[in-house]
């Protein structure tokens, strides 16, 4: 089935590890998205590629970070995961820049 | 950056209509989507508009005019399972897709 997964589902993970979501997508999207989703705050943007060997940063970038190697792929980096990265973190796709975004079905990381 | 608002949470009654603003400023301008995320899940698409004026969609409407930065989405004959969140995004002029923090609509019978 066509569409976007994204893994691990959920996550419990000890402050200043190091963890990588990742987000895989089968519809040759040139366009990706991360999100997180906090409550009351809505979805905010962390990184975003436009097309393959391209990302830039959202709003809210520091602590995270992606690459493109390629149009399927775009895993989310923590570094060193703090307690305030807890969240409920979504990845999109689109087709073009002009395209409605479909997103996968999330990946709740608690850090403890 | 992108500024965009919308109501925190909105109430009617099965049937009914509701309508959901969302003004925003962005740096450039590439299109506005309105999406529903029911508790627990992602969001799903429901519209688009890129030029000014109305796209309808079933029972659901969405309305655009960018000289004022504004747009609404106008959900009519209302049930019980349109309670959910309501967001509003902008794609910007580098494309970046940001949202609103959402509208929750409560659906009573």
């Amino acid at each position: 089935i066509a569409g976007i997964t994204q893994a691990p589902t959920s996550q419990i993970l000890a402050a200043g590890r190091r963890m990588t979501l990742r987000c895989t997508q089968d519809m040759r999207h040139n366009a990706m998205y991360w999100y997180r989703q906090d409550l009351g705050l809505g979805l905010r943007l962390i990184h975003y590629s436009n097309t393959a060997g391209t990302t830039g940063k959202g709003e809210v970038p520091d602590g995270y970070s992606v690459s493109r190697a390629n149009t399927d792929d775009f895993p989310l980096t923590l570094a060193s995961a703090v307690p305030s990265q807890t969240s409920v973190y979504f990845c999109a796709s689109s087709e073009s820049e002009s395209t409605e975004a479909f997103f996968g079905q999330g990946t709740r990381l608690t850090v403890v | 950056g992108q500024n965009i608002d919308q109501p925190t949470e909105m109430t009617a009654t099965e049937g009914a209509i509701v309508q959901i603003n969302c003004t925003y400023q962005t740096s450039g301008f590439n299109g506005l989507f309105w999406y529903q995320q029911h508790a627990g899940e992602a969001p799903t698409f429901l519209s688009y508009n890129v030029l000014d004026g109305l796209e309808e969609k079933g029972r659901f409407s969405s309305f655009l005019s960018r000289s004022k930065g504004y747009s609404y989405l106008l959900l009519k004959e209302l049930q019980m399972k349109d309670s959910a969140s309501y967001l509003c995004a902008v794609r910007d002029q580098d494309y970046k897709l940001s949202f609103g923090a959402g509208t929750t609509v409560t659906v009573r019978a």
